[in-house]
């Protein structure tokens, strides 16, 4: 079965920082890009983050830049992103999501695969 | 920055009853476009790729029409479960981008 398992969110302060993790299981991880979409309760989606298959080429919303590093670990089928200087509105349902098309040559699709979310909080 | 403006914010209808959703960019997104069911406490679910490709395991009852700027998403007959709220979402350029949402509720 295809899955990916977020974990790593929590209650953090204003400015804090957080790693979240996204282990996956059921395909073949290193052939897939795969991206960070988060979800503030009861409002819409929004896409943060993406990385191709190798790692070599990441894309970042811009209220993220410079603050926010997605990476990931082949070896270990797990995607990451690395959340620094934490606002308040950034609180949010995290959600690690696969693109569709795999070995496509940067043509990735749409989501078709997602996890089940964790929850970042930024409060003091 | 594509904007994706879902229309409408609402549909209140009946099971049996077809649903056609809206999704306008705000420039060409050829059919780069994706269509999306959410749950309360879910993640979203793939339903349409690229426009008018329907994922996976989902029901011919799903089915995804337009391309450049205009876009729907029809339900033929609503099932229960099909209540729900979706999303539209854009790959032709970045930054990625999401409609706001359209809410299909049970009149």
């Amino acid at each position: 079965e295809v899955q990916l398992l977020e974990s790593g969110g929590g209650l953090v302060q204003p400015g804090g920082s957080l790693r979240l993790s996204c282990a996956a299981s059921g395909f073949t991880f290193s052939s897939c890009a795969m991206s960070w979409v988060r979800q503030v309760p009861g409002k819409g989606l929004e896409w943060v983050s993406s990385i191709s298959e190798s790692g070599t080429s990441t894309y970042y919303t811009d209220s993220v830049k410079g603050r926010f590093t997605i990476s990931r670990d082949n070896s270990k089928n797990t995607l990451y992103v690395q959340m620094n200087s934490l606002r308040a509105e950034e609180t949010a349902v995290y959600y690690c999501a696969k693109f569709i098309f795999c070995e496509s040559n940067g043509r990735w699709g749409a989501f078709d695969i997602w996890g089940q979310g964790t929850v970042v909080t930024v409060s003091s | 920055e594509v904007v994706l403006t879902q229309s409408p914010a609402t549909l209140s209808l009946s099971p049996g009853e077809s649903a056609t959703l809206s999704c306008r960019a705000s420039q060409s997104v050829g059919s780069y476009l994706g269509w999306y069911q959410q749950k309360p406490g879910q993640a979203p679910r793939l339903l349409i790729y690229d426009a008018s490709n329907r994922a996976t395991g989902i029901p011919a009852r799903f089915s995804g029409s337009g391309s450049g700027t205009d876009f729907a998403l029809t339900i033929s007959s609503l099932e229960p479960e099909d209540f729900a709220v979706y999303f539209c979402q854009q790959r032709s350029h970045w930054p990625l981008t999401f409609g706001g949402g359209t809410n299909v509720e049970i009149k």
